[in-house]
């Protein structure tokens, strides 16, 4: 179903702890993004990245971090300077971000803090 | 940046009947606007999208027009059934350079049949 796997679906995070999830895709897709969805908040972007080694800040990304080592993997991780982090977590990937090219979207991992 | 703008944020509907959701975006450099549907439970996924050199697009009973000059968009969908019922959303992208997808806050659909 597009390629693109999130792991875990559910994560529960005591407050104080940093939270890792997972993104890989096996699209050999260039970019990659991770959103943030609330209730009638819509998708925001928290992070994305063009290539290996390379990711710039999205709308929202105070208290969270990333890392591009492999062209398949972008994980997000959660820090404890993240206020609200209980929320719907998305990870997208395309082509490229230079054209009109479709997002792919994950499944999706539900963070609720504790 | 870019900001989106969506309405209604939720829309009921008889089986049969059409719907419409409506988007306003404020960069007028915008030039691609992707519809993506959310089923319940599940991820979104693009269901239609439109150039800023066409006016109006359709797939099916799905149609989207573009309105450039007043910067608005619109979704339509005729004869809706309850396999409509999800949450879409709009979103705005300027093409030049390296920017990203700007998505407005969603519209929950419901078809009642």
């Amino acid at each position: 179903d597009g390629g693109i796997t999130q792991s875990p679906k559910y994560l529960f995070r005591k407050e104080g702890q940093n939270v890792t999830l997972s993104c890989e895709q096996n699209l050999n897709h260039d970019a990659m993004y991770w959103y943030r969805q609330d209730p009638g908040q819509g998708l925001r972007l928290i992070y994305y990245s063009q290539i290996v080694n390379d990711f710039q800040k999205g709308d929202i990304a105070e208290g969270y971090s990333v890392s591009r080592e492999k062209k398949e993997s972008f994980p997000l991780t959660v820090t404890s300077a993240q206020k609200n982090p209980t929320a719907f977590y998305l990870c997208a990937s395309s082509i490229d971000r230079t054209a009109y090219n479709e997002q792919f979207f994950g499944p999706g991992t539900r963070l609720t803090v504790l | 940046g870019e900001n989106v703008e969506q309405h209604p944020s939720t829309l009921s509907v008889q089986e049969g009947d059409s719907a419409v959701i409506k988007c306003t975006y404020s960069d007028s450099a915008s030039n691609y606007f992707p519809w993506y549907k959310q089923e319940l439970g599940k991820r979104p996924q693009l269901i239609i999208d439109i150039r800023s050199n066409v006016g109006e697009k359709k797939d099916q009973r799905i149609a989207v027009t573009l309105n450039k000059t007043a910067k608005h968009f619109s979704l339509h969908i005729t004869e809706t059934q309850p396999e409509d019922s999800a949450v879409y959303f709009c979103a705005a992208r300027r093409l030049a350079g390296y920017s990203t997808l700007t998505f407005g806050k969603g519209t929950m659909l419901l078809v009642s049949p």
